[in-house]
């Protein structure tokens, strides 16, 4: 079962900032948080990930709280091409594991003009 | 393009046929995954492998479904006896020796399943 939860949907402007909230109360102490996004009849493409400190790179931000157990998604100026599912994964990276994604329902982002 | 190829795109069967899908990772990609999707949900995870070896197999992959990976670089899932519950996009992922927390996975366009 997916450990993270995410609002359905969300709207935003376009050329102005969007935050993606996710909670993940379960987070245990190897999850790292990595975030997906999926644009219409294409597959997942990586945005950004995180372990317990703020992370930028060119796409986004990632905001992680100090108790680990939420994280926002900063699109700084959405653009219409950021229409897309956007999906808040835990990974655990524990030795044993498999690094697989068990993915949720994730946040439909909509970007009006 | 060096991303993560799928072939067919699309495919149609009538039910109770086979089908195959194939999918070639980037190379030097060690690990390889399968996910299937269905409308209006997130991908969910099939099978996993590194190199030829298959290290882990979901519930949801029932006995008609198999996936090979015969020399560690392109994958096969096959369905028998398809049912019109095996319609979905099915996904194949692949990424490098995994760093801990890195190495992200590189989705392909996937293959869209219906069974008539």
């Amino acid at each position: 079962d997916a450990k993270t939860t995410q609002p359905n949907s969300m709207e935003s402007n376009e050329e102005e900032p969007v935050h993606l909230p996710c909670n993940h109360s379960t987070i245990s102490g190897t999850d790292y948080i990595h975030w997906y996004r999926q644009l219409p009849s294409q597959g997942p493409e990586y945005v950004i990930h995180g372990l317990t400190s703020n992370v930028n790179n060119r796409m986004a931000s990632l905001a992680i709280a100090e108790d680990r157990k939420s994280s926002t998604l900063i699109l700084h100026r959405a653009t219409l091409r950021d229409a897309a599912v956007y999906y808040c994964i835990l990974r655990d990276d524990a030795p044993s594991g498999t690094y697989k994604y068990i993915f949720g329902t994730g946040t439909r982002l909509k970007v009006l003009a | 393009d060096t991303g993560v190829s799928q072939d067919p795109r699309h495919k149609i069967t009538k039910r109770g046929q086979n089908v195959t899908f194939r999918c070639d990772p980037i190379s030097e990609h060690n690990r390889l995954y399968w996910y299937r999707q269905t409308l209006g949900q997130g991908p969910e995870f099939l099978t996993y492998f590194q190199n030829e070896a298959q290290l882990e197999k979901s519930r949801l992959l029932s006995d008609r479904f198999s996936a090979e990976r015969p020399k560690g670089s392109f994958s096969t899932l096959e369905i028998q006896r398809t049912e019109q519950g095996d319609s979905a996009m099915y996904l194949c992922a692949s990424s490098p020796a995994s760093l801990a927390g890195g190495n992200e996975q590189f989705f392909g366009p996937g293959t869209r399943l219906t069974v008539l």
